[in-house]
């Protein structure tokens, strides 16, 4: 079975600073790994996903994500923050073994300092 | 625009009153899913439909029922909810179950308050 381990419930960046935001996966076979964010009283939306072409994936809103299988890491980023990416961040995997359901990480909520 | 919808966005029930939940899709997806999300964590699934086949979760309690009568309506029925079932509870969707990375599109929820 997969999981997904996300390191810090909480990160606090100054505006214009750099995000990082850590997923580390576990699956016994290739996954497909994804980030969401979550923004107050809605939904989730999907910021990017890693589906075994390039290990460089670009999202919206400027982040990214760079699947490293010898690390087995999915860390997400992004140059430089801004107010309205104050969020709830969740990384996920789905794989075979799991009959494709996502496994979704327990979520980092993002801060940003004016 | 094609999107996931919830109705309602709030919903307040009484100790042990039955209560639906709804969720309706423009995306003419094959897969629609309901999760449970409480405070500052992760989604958890409770079912998933593909198409009219539906799939429960081992650990759903069996006071959570979904019907999806039509490819872009699913309900979710709580029988006899207890306080410990407060929480956002989200419908998604996906074209299918995930064998090439797919995304699940995802409603804006419903906050469940049971008193």
């Amino acid at each position: 079975a997969q999981s997904v381990t996300q390191l810090g419930s909480h990160v606090s960046v100054s505006e214009g600073a750099l995000v990082l935001l850590r997923c580390n996966y576990s699956s016994s076979v290739p996954p497909y790994l994804f980030w969401y964010v979550q923004y107050p009283n809605q939904g989730l939306q999907l910021l990017l996903k890693y589906t075994s072409a390039a290990t460089l994936v670009k999202g919206i809103n400027g982040f990214e994500a760079e699947f490293k299988k010898s690390e087995t890491s999915f860390h997400l980023t992004k140059p430089s923050a801004h107010m309205s990416d104050a969020a709830e961040y969740f990384c996920a995997v789905s794989a075979n073994t799991g009959g494709f359901k996502t496994i979704f990480g327990a979520g980092t909520r993002l801060f940003v300092k004016a | 625009d094609a999107m996931v919808i919830q109705n309602p966005r709030y919903q307040v029930t009484q100790f042990g009153k039955p209560v639906t939940l709804s969720c309706s899709q423009t995306l003419n997806h094959n897969v629609m899913y309901w999760y449970q999300q409480k405070s500052s964590q992760a989604p958890k699934l409770l079912f998933h439909y593909y198409d009219k086949d539906f799939n429960n979760e081992a650990d759903t309690p069996d006071n959570f029922q979904s019907r999806r009568p039509n490819t872009s309506f699913c309900f979710l029925d709580i029988r006899s909810p207890g306080l410990g079932d407060a929480a956002m509870y989200l419908c998604a969707t996906s074209r299918d179950m995930g064998q090439r990375g797919e995304t699940q599109y995802f409603g804006p929820g419903t906050r469940l308050l049971v008193l």
